[in-house]
C-alpha cells in the first residue's frame, strides 16, 4: 500500500503570512489526492481533491494544491492565512478506490 | 453537522471490556468506513464496508470486528480492550468507493482506564 508523508508536523505562522504544508506519496500509478482539515473539536472536512487534468486545483477558504507528479508531491498553499486557519491539515490518497491513507496530519497554529 | 452520526460521542470503560461504537452514513452513501486516530498512529484505517458487505481491510486487530446492517448503519466492536486502544475512532461514508473522498462523522472518544 501506498504511504504518505506530511514533512512538517507542526508550523506556526503570523496572520498574513503565506503557507505551504508538504505532502508527499510513495505510489506511482494513478492516484487520487485530497486534503482535509480538522478544526478544533471537530470532524475533519475536505479542503479539496485531485483526479486528473490541471494540476492546480483550488479549494474553499482560499486554499489551493499543486500536483507534481514528478515529485510525487500534493503541496498545500494559501497565500495569506487567518487566525481562522488554525487547525490540523491531513493529505491523503487513494489508489485502489477502496480507501483513503492518510499522512499524519501537520499541526497549523496562526497567531494574531 | 457533516450528516453522519456517530454514538456516543465519548465513551470510558475499563480494560478487558467490550463496546459497540454506532455510525449512520449520510442520506444516500452505501459505503461506510472506519478510522482509528491517535497521537502516535495519526489516522489508521480500518475497514470500509459497501452496502453490507466487507470490502476492504486495513489495521485492524483481531479482537475488532465491524458490520453494516440492512439499513446501512454500521457498528464497530472492540473487544478486550487495552489501554492502547484508547484513541478517537471515526467513521466516514461516502456514494460508492473513496475515490471522490469521505466526509467524516464527530468521531466518538474512547478512554480505556
Amino acid at each position: 500500500a501506498q504511504s504518505v508523508s506530511q514533512h512538517n508536523h507542526h508550523v506556526i505562522l503570523s496572520e498574513a503570512a503565506s503557507l505551504e504544508l508538504g505532502c508527499n506519496y510513495s505510489y506511482g500509478g494513478t492516484v487520487n489526492l485530497f486534503w482535509y482539515v480538522q478544526y478544533p473539536g471537530q470532524h475533519l472536512q475536505l479542503l479539496l481533491k485531485y483526479f486528473s487534468g490541471d494540476p492546480l486545483v483550488k479549494g474553499i477558504k482560499g486554499f489551493e494544491a499543486e500536483f507534481i507528479k514528478s515529485k510525487f508531491s500534493f503541496n498545500l498553499r494559501k497565500p495569506s492565512v487567518q487566525w481562522s486557519d488554525t487547525a490540523e491539515y491531513f493529505c491523503a490518497v487513494t489508489d485502489s478506490g477502496y480507501a483513503l491513507n492518510f499522512g499524519k496530519g501537520t499541526s497549523l497554529l496562526v497567531t494574531p | 453537522d457533516s450528516g453522519v452520526t456517530q454514538t456516543p460521542k465519548h465513551l470510558i470503560t475499563a480494560t478487558g471490556q467490550r463496546v459497540t461504537l454506532r455510525c449512520s452514513p449520510r442520506s444516500g452513501d452505501l459505503s461506510v468506513y472506519w478510522y482509528q486516530q491517535s497521537l502516535d498512529q495519526g489516522l489508521q484505517f480500518l475497514i470500509h464496508y459497501y452496502n453490507g458487505e466487507e470490502r476492504a481491510k486495513g489495521n485492524i486487530l483481531e479482537r475488532f470486528s465491524a458490520q453494516q446492517f440492512p439499513d446501512l448503519h454500521s457498528e464497530l466492536n472492540l473487544s478486550s480492550l487495552e489501554l492502547g486502544d484508547s484513541a478517537l475512532y471515526f467513521c466516514a461514508s461516502s456514494v460508492q468507493g473513496a475515490n471522490y473522498g469521505y466526509t467524516f462523522g464527530s468521531g466518538t472518544r474512547l478512554t480505556v482506564v
